[in-house]
């Protein structure tokens, strides 16, 4: 069975740092692209970003370009998203999603780890 | 403001068919990348519902089905059920922003 469990969420303040994980389980995990997802009280979903199988391309949303960082190791079977700056707006459940291929849907999530920006 | 356009709410009687809509442009849905569709329940992660404009995960019932024409795409359900009550959220990919985009959402409302 396909699982994806996001860790890492929580309290922090406007212009902290966070790292959120994402163990994957039930499928082999270095053969997918994995994308993060967001979404902020009562509103709609937001790409933030994308990573490749091997981890050697990256991509980002301009709205957290140059704060935030994907990366993943395909040894533990783990997707992360290193956050810093963060901002009010950056707060939201965020969730990671495997991709079904290239432009492909996203065919699993996680339950979502959520991320509360606040002083 | 989202890059796909949706309704915010749509409505319909059990039984009855609904339809909904994902309004895009020439750099995302008429550059003839997929759309996909997911729905999410209240308090839980979205589903995928259909993918690549009209295909059906394992699962999906055939009541849930997709098109997609020009710089469009629509999601029908027929035979409505209180238990379709959600969210619907259409997806592409956008050449201009290289990204994925979402829809703003729809709210299924089972009168």
């Amino acid at each position: 069975e396909v699982q994806l469990v996001e860790s890492g969420g929580g309290l922090v303040q406007p212009g902290g740092s966070l790292r959120l994980s994402c163990a994957a389980s039930g499928f082999t995990f270095s053969s997918y692209d994995m994308h993060w997802v967001r979404q902020a009280p009562g509103k709609g979903l937001e790409y933030v970003s994308a990573i490749n199988t091997n981890g050697g391309s990256t991509y980002y949303a301009n709205s957290v370009k140059g704060r935030f960082t994907i990366s993943r190791d395909n040894s533990k079977n783990t997707l992360y998203l290193q956050m810093g700056s963060l901002k009010p707006e950056d707060m939201a459940v965020y969730y990671c999603a495997r991709v079904a291929g290239s432009y492909g849907g996203y065919d699993y999530w996680g339950q979502g780890t959520p991320v509360t920006v606040s002083s | 403001q989202s890059v796909l356009t949706q309704p915010p709410s749509v409505s319909g009687a059990p039984g009855q068919r609904v339809t909904i809509s994902c309004t895009g442009s020439s750099s995302n849905i008429g550059a003839h990348y997929g759309v996909h569709w997911y729905q999410q329940l209240p308090g839980t992660a979205p589903k995928l519902l259909i993918y690549g404009n009209s295909n059906r995960p394992s699962g999906v019932p055939d009541r849930f089905s997709g098109s997609k024409s020009g710089t469009s795409a629509s999601l029908a359900i027929t035979g409505l059920q209180a238990e379709d009550e959600a969210v619907y959220y259409c997806q592409s990919f956008d050449s201009s922003l290289s990204g994925r985009v979402f829809g703003g959402g729809t709210k299924l409302t089972v009168l």
